[in-house]
């Protein structure tokens, strides 16, 4: 079936610093892909997405273009803020009639002043 | 709007007990979903319900049952609970053409 793998964490950086997480995923069509950012004592929020081959996602500084030819979806961002630190993961939506998320394990990040 | 509505926030149960996790959404979206977040393991799929009346199996369903009576409700009943269901439980909810998932603020649930 359909899965995502992405860097297991935790990812600790200084403020002002580049961060990338990797994810890689597999599945037996073009699914959609998706960022999600969990803060703190919170619910999941989507950060990005990605809906076909080339497509990249952009929100808050984040970025993360869809890669076909080796099927990843890499996060990225230029400079990272202390408000960055929280959980990210990573997801893609099967290709089924149903459209369930498929999740990565997270990654935590964790910015230092 | 509220979004997705969980309660209760937290819980602690003994082994054996019941109870039911409630979950709302106001956004009269159809598709709803049940995830468990074990440390390390990412969100794992309970159940799923693509409208009112509707539900399957997700990828780890066994020891839980669902119901979807109306398109608003849709609360995740543990019925012998075990220490294994020691979780983090989010209900999420999304629209027909919408891809993007709502996500309730979640129910920390300990089975001692």
């Amino acid at each position: 079936g359909d899965s995502v793998t992405q860097m297991e964490g935790p990812v600790t950086l200084s403020e002002e610093a580049f961060l990338t997480i990797n994810c890689t995923y597999t599945a037996t069509g073009y699914p959609s892909l998706f960022w999600y950012v969990q803060y703190p004592g919170e619910g999941l929020q989507l950060l990005l997405k990605a809906t076909k081959a080339d497509d990249k996602g952009s929100n808050k500084g984040f970025e993360a273009t869809y890669r076909k030819e080796t099927t990843s979806f890499h996060l990225e961002k230029g400079s990272v803020q202390v408000s960055d630190s929280a959980v990210y993961f990573c997801a893609l939506r099967d290709t089924d009639s149903w459209g369930k998320l498929q999740f990565g394990a997270g990654t935590q990040v964790v910015v230092t002043p | 709007n509220a979004g997705v509505t969980q309660t209760p926030k937290f819980r602690i149960l003994k082994i054996g007990q019941s109870m039911t996790l409630q979950c709302a959404q106001d956004m009269n979206h159809n598709y709803m979903y049940w995830y468990r977040q074990d440390p390390g393991m990412g969100l794992k799929l309970i159940y799923y319900s693509v409208g009112a009346g509707i539900t399957d199996k997700g990828e780890v369903p066994n020891g839980y049952n669902v119901s979807r009576s109306t398109t608003e409700d849709f609360p995740l009943r543990l019925e012998l609970a075990a220490p294994s269901q020691t979780s983090v439980y989010f209900c999420a909810s999304r629209g027909t053409e919408n891809e993007k998932l709502f996500f309730g603020s979640g129910t920390q649930l300990s089975v001692l």
